[in-house]
C-alpha cells in the first residue's frame, strides 16, 4: 500500500505557483521522497526527489519538513502543459515504486 | 533523463490470443524492470519486478502463468499476456532502473491493450 496522502485534486491559475502537498508521517530513515507526474495516457515522468534537504531543478522545487513527515512540490510558474496527475512516492532506492492515488492538478487559463 | 521505449503503443487482439509487449532501455543497462497496469481513472498498480537473468517476482493477486515476464538481457524485458480476455484490457506500463544510477526509475510511454 502507498504510504503517502495527497489531496485528490487541485486547481491553479496559469502563471501562478502550484503548491502540491504530500503527507508521509510513517516515512523511514532510508526512504526518499520522489515526485512523478502522469499526463493523460502517457507513462509517468520523473520530476524531483529528496531525502531531507530541499531540492530544486529546472522543473520544480521540493520542500521537505524538518521531521520529514510531509513535503510540498512547487511548480513556480504553472502552465497549461503542467495539467497532470502528480504522485508523491516514498522510495527506498533499490526497492519498488508504489503509486498512491496522486493529485489531479488542473491549470486553468 | 534516460529513455525507456515500449512497443507497441497500442494493440487490439481477439479474446483467447496472446499478446507480447516489449520494454527496452535505450541508453542504459536496466538491471531491474517493473511492470504496471493501469485501469481508467485509477493509479498505477505494480504487477511484477524482474531482474535480469532471474525469474520475476509477482505482486500478490497477479497470476504469473497469465502474465509471463522475461528479462533476458540488460536492455529488454517482455510481458506476454496469455489467453487474453476483455477484462485484461488496460494500460500497461514498464519502468526500468539502472544499477549504476540506482536512483529514479524511468518509465516507458505505455501500451494500450484492448481485447475484443
Amino acid at each position: 500500500d502507498a504510504k503517502t496522502t495527497q489531496p485528490t485534486s487541485m486547481d491553479c491559475a496559469e502563471g501562478r505557483a502550484a503548491n502540491l502537498p504530500c503527507n508521509h508521517s510513517t516515512i523511514s530513515g532510508n526512504e526518499y521522497v520522489y515526485w512523478y507526474r502522469q499526463i493523460h495516457s502517457q507513462g509517468p515522468q520523473y520530476i524531483i526527489h529528496g531525502l531531507k534537504n530541499n531540492e530544486t531543478n529546472e522543473m520544480a522545487s521540493l520542500i521537505i519538513t524538518e521531521d520529514r513527515k510531509s513535503s510540498t512540490l512547487i511548480l513556480p510558474h504553472a502552465t497549461l502543459r503542467d495539467t497532470a496527475v502528480y504522485y508523491c512516492i516514498l522510495y527506498n532506492q533499490g526497492g519498488k515504486l508504489i503509486f498512491g492515488q496522486g493529485t489531479e492538478l488542473s491549470v486553468k487559463p | 533523463g534516460a529513455v525507456v521505449s515500449q512497443h507497441p503503443s497500442w494493440v487490439i487482439c481477439k479474446s483467447g490470443t496472446s499478446v507480447k509487449i516489449e520494454c527496452r532501455s535505450l541508453d542504459f543497462q536496466a538491471t531491474t524492470m517493473f511492470w504496471y497496469r493501469q485501469f481508467p481513472k485509477q493509479s498505477l498498480m505494480l504487477m511484477a519486478t524482474s531482474n535480469e537473468g532471474s525469474k520475476a517476482t509477482y505482486e500478490q493477486g497477479v497470476e504469473k502463468d497469465k502474465f509471463l515476464i522475461n528479462h533476458a538481457s540488460l536492455t529488454l524485458s517482455t510481458l506476454t499476456v496469455t489467453s487474453a480476455h476483455p477484462e485484461d484490457s488496460s494500460f500497461y506500463i514498464c519502468s526500468a532502473r539502472s544499477a549504476r544510477l540506482n536512483t529514479e526509475a524511468f518509465f516507458g510511454q505505455g501500451t494500450r491493450l484492448t481485447v475484443v
